[in-house]
């Protein structure tokens, strides 16, 4: 267990829909980076929070937008889901925007029928 | 753009056998490489991190070793046992970015009892 939970764990939603999805980092860290896995594929980047502030995007649209509250927790926010949204969300903390080691949480599944 | 390819996608082996995961990158201007393991629907964990300027890290029964300049990667596992059984994902981190990973798609390894 690396201490970062996301919630929920699977998830359906219908195409147009918007979703929020919540991550709790590892105590004592205070940057949470978010990916997408397609299934079959690697994490793809989509944006990372250090300190509440957006500290570097991937290559999503801006219906993709992400929020760090004060005590570090984060959630990912999609507008307009697409059923290529379907996927596996990842978040990760690690202890600074500059440390290497990233704690993954479990992800949660979203289909988009 | 960096491409990060891995190969074989799958890769089926008997109890004890020791073997060898491969990972390449086009960008060879690199921070660091990582190698990490995912459960199936699971989060990912880090296994070994290799800086720029190192050769191999050994991790137990596991050995990354790193040609920059050859933009590969190599994971070796020795003594395979049914519980190594998982997806294996590298990713490397660009020089002059502190938080971007680019992922390869994976080496599914089945170890067999």
């Amino acid at each position: 267990e690396t201490g970062v939970t996301q919630s929920p764990t699977h998830l359906i939603k219908t195409r147009g829909q918007q979703v929020t999805l919540r991550c709790s980092s590892q105590s004592g860290h205070n940057t949470v980076s978010w990916y997408q896995q397609a299934l079959g594929q690697g994490p793809q980047f989509i944006f990372q929070y250090y300190r509440e502030e957006e500290n570097g995007r991937g290559n999503f649209p801006p219906r993709f937008s992400g929020l760090q509250f004060p005590n570090y927790s984060s959630e990912l926010n999609v507008n307009a889901l697409e059923l290529d949204d379907s996927a596996l969300y990842l978040c990760a903390s690690s202890l600074d925007a500059n440390n290497e080691k990233l704690f993954f949480g479990s992800g949660t599944q979203l289909s988009v029928l | 753009k960096q491409e990060v390819t891995q190969i074989p996608a799958a890769l089926s082996v008997p109890e004890g056998e020791n073997l060898v995961l491969n990972c390449s990158f086009t960008d060879s201007a690199i921070y660091n490489l990582q190698w990490f393991r995912q459960d199936p629907g699971k989060g990912l964990t880090s296994l070994l991190l290799i800086q720029s300027s190192q050769r191999e890290q050994t991790s137990g029964r596991l050995n990354a070793s790193l040609d920059k300049s050859s933009g590969r990667s190599t994971l070796y596992i020795a003594a395979s046992q049914p519980g190594d059984s998982a997806t294996y994902l590298c990713a490397v981190k660009r020089g002059g970015s502190n938080y971007k990973l680019t992922f390869g798609k994976g080496t599914l390894l089945t170890v067999n009892p």
